[in-house]
């Protein structure tokens, strides 16, 4: 079974743009999470999504959004770049919501200069 | 409330000894407490997992001890090896995962 899918591995951008990134799950995974990893705050919740439905939303503001499509893919905007949004961005898979365990793509590393 | 307190944020041991990461937890609706561990430009990948029903659960060399008063949580390697030089981060969940802050272990040879 293929894993988690990110595309692309790495992006440059520029302040004040906008970013797409996108996540295929395992086949047959309904439920994808975004993360944001940096060295200085860990690995912080973006949100949650399980059969297109937003489910769960983290402390970001609203300049990160998401949406997931009826393959379970899902798709994260990230518009007005700032510098601070330079991260490691992780989407995860999982079967269900809610407790459950999650697969870990190996993440797009965004760069905003 | 949301907070997991990691601790060491480094770690250096010598192989074959004990390897022994520490988190805490304040939220006691959390009810689903897994360690995942990260090897450079990868992703995180589940390692073990346990649910505040049991005290200790063991997988090979990979232990996590449970204390549930304390909402204290651990993990232990046993007989580190160099391969398992990577960052370790214990999470717990309720609703959704909450990250610890991550640990650096490096197992030198």
């Amino acid at each position: 079974k293929a894993g988690v899918t990110q595309t692309p591995r790495y992006l440059i951008k520029t302040r004040g743009q906008q970013v797409t990134l996108s996540c295929s799950p395992i086949s047959g995974h309904r439920s994808v999470s975004w993360y944001q990893q940096t060295p200085g705050q860990g690995l912080q919740f973006l949100f949650e999504y399980f059969s297109e439905t937003q489910r769960n939303k983290g402390n970001f503001p609203g300049r990160f959004s998401g949406r997931q499509f009826s393959n379970s893919r899902s798709e994260m905007n990230v518009s007005t770049l700032e510098l601070g949004d330079s991260a490691l961005y992780l989407c995860a898979s999982s079967f269900g919501t809610g407790t459950t365990t999650l697969h870990f793509g190996n993440g797009t590393r965004l760069t905003v200069t | 409330q949301q907070q997991v307190k990691q601790s060491p944020q480094s770690l250096i041991v010598q192989k074959g000894g004990i390897s022994i990461i520490n988190c805490a937890y304040e939220n006691t609706a959390f009810d689903y407490f897994p360690w995942y561990q990260q090897f450079p430009g990868k992703g995180p990948a589940l390692l073990i997992a346990i649910r505040p029903d049991v005290s200790e659960k063991k997988e090979g060399r990979f232990t996590i001890s449970f204390n549930k008063s304390a909402k204290q949580f651990s993990l232990h390697i046993m007989d580190s090896q160099p391969g398992d030089s990577a960052t370790y981060f214990c999470a717990a969940s309720s609703s959704r995962l909450t990250f610890g802050e991550g640990t650096q272990l490096t197992v030198n040879p």
